[in-house]
């Protein structure tokens, strides 16, 4: 069983879209946990840490279920520089990355 | 603060040749961690480590393949005998000291260097 699972898309949005993407982990003990972005063959760069509170910035808002292991990244009035893949990222000792969900805006 | 590097960027090795990658952390962060992307894949874990220790090497090959972080100097992704399926790209990151409080796990979050593509011929 993989540590953390994603829908592998691929997304496709219109510009100003609203799009979703969601994971799920299953080490329950899990403290921290991040969204990364990576573009095509670049290192992937921290997107936002993920709250248990829940937390925006700007555009993007991640919420965090821990009764049901659950990450979400939403992402609000789509841009054409969104297009990347996204990586839902659990650190537990080490970093457990899914294998991101791909999202291409469309003009 | 200079990020994380990784030197070479690019590395073309003939089978059954070595490569040593390197990988030096940003300034202050003791963790090092070592990652495998094979083209259309996603991030494969390879190797946590210390300072002078190996914390969870479950990602690594059994064989040819082997990671130091010396108390002095880089960290260093060592893959003997290379094969055609080891073409791909290595990216390490690194991540601050981890203290005992729950602030101290919070936002630890990993930082990447560009990674060196590794091509067997």
């Amino acid at each position: 069983r993989k540590e953390v699972e994603q829908d592998p898309g691929p997304f496709n949005v219109p510009e100003g879209a609203t799009v979703a993407f969601n994971c799920t982990y299953s080490n329950s003990a899990s403290q921290s946990f991040f969204w990364y972005r990576q573009d095509c063959r670049k290192e992937p760069k921290l997107l936002m840490s993920v709250y248990s509170s829940g937390n925006e910035d700007g555009r993007f808002t991640a919420q965090l279920n821990r009764a049901s292991q659950y990450i979400s990244l939403l992402i609000r009035d789509s841009k054409l520089s969104d297009s990347a893949t996204y990586l839902c990222v659990v650190k537990e000792g080490q970093f457990y990355f899914g294998t991101g969900t791909s999202l291409t805006v469309i003009p | 603060n200079a990020g994380v590097m990784q030197n070479p960027r690019h590395l073309v090795r003939r089978r059954g040749q070595e490569a040593r990658l390197r990988c030096s952390p940003m300034k202050g962060h003791s963790h090092v961690y070592w990652y495998r992307q094979l083209p259309e894949e996603g991030l494969k874990f390879m190797v946590y480590l210390q300072k002078e220790n190996i914390i969870d090497e479950s990602g690594m090959p059994k064989e040819r393949f082997s990671a130091e972080f010396p108390k002095e100097g880089p960290s260093i992704l060592r893959i003997q005998q290379v094969v055609r399926g080891d073409s791909a790209a290595y990216f390490c990151a690194s991540s601050p000291i981890q203290g005992p409080r729950l602030v101290d796990l919070m936002n630890t979050e990993a930082f990447f260097g560009q990674g060196t593509r590794l091509t067997v011929v």
